[in-house]
């Protein structure tokens, strides 16, 4: 069975300072792993995604991934804040083709 | 190219009423999904086309809701009649043609449907 757990339904952070969203995974088969990015009234975009290729991936907007398959995590990180990085965070695993989403992490940026 | 559009952004209704979601997916995608989240909750899966072919249905809440993809392009999902809980924003993604590589959804800026 696959599914997808965000550790953290909200994470605030000062702009400025590094950004950890979390998620773990559980998946009978080699997932392709993805993190989405929705701002309000607007449609899920992708920051990066994970194939089995480097285990370390780079997103836009400065993001990235690091996929540990013993820990079986995908948290999303970034060094430093910016405001324009509020949104809501989807982390998201495909096996074959189904698409097994997280609830969601909200983000605040505090100025 | 174009991505994934989705018509009407909004539509407000009275339950009882029929509603019907338009979505165009990029083009050459055979995969296309209906995804729901309703008032900020977690986005929940309505189903999956293979080209014009329902691949999985399981996703939907019951018969009041259809979905077709004519001849695998765009794809509609009506709401009859509509009820109250069936507020909420309908995303619908699409992904590579089936045989592809693994790749990632493209989604639409979603359908949001109020129901009063």
């Amino acid at each position: 069975a696959q599914s997808v757990t965000q550790l953290d339904s909200h994470v605030s952070v000062s702009e400025g300072t590094p950004v950890l969203l979390r998620c773990n995974y559980s998946s009978s088969y080699s997932p392709s792993l993805f993190w989405y990015v929705q701002h309000p009234n607007k449609g899920l975009q992708l920051l990066l995604k994970y194939t089995s290729a480097a285990t370390l991936v780079k997103g836009i907007n400065g993001f990235e991934a690091e996929f540990k398959k013993s820990e079986t995590s995908f948290h999303l990180t970034k060094p430093s804040a910016h405001m324009s990085d509020a949104a809501e965070y989807f982390c998201v695993v495909r096996t074959g083709n189904q698409f097994y989403f997280g609830t969601g992490t909200s983000l605040t940026v505090i100025p | 190219e174009a991505g994934v559009t989705q018509f009407p952004s909004h539509s407000v209704i009275e339950k009882g009423q029929t509603v019907t979601l338009r979505c165009d997916p990029i083009s050459g995608h055979d995969n296309l999904y209906w995804y729901r989240r309703v008032m900020g909750k977690e986005i929940k899966f309505l189903l999956h086309f293979v080209k014009e072919s329902k691949q999985d249905e399981s996703g939907m809440p019951n018969n009041r809701f259809l979905a077709e993809r004519t001849g695998g392009t765009y794809s509609t999902l009506k709401v009859q009649p509509a009820e109250l809980e069936d507020s909420g924003v309908y995303f619908c993604a699409s992904s590579q043609r089936v045989g592809a590589p693994s790749g990632e959804l493209f989604f639409g800026e979603g359908s949001r449907l109020t129901v009063l």
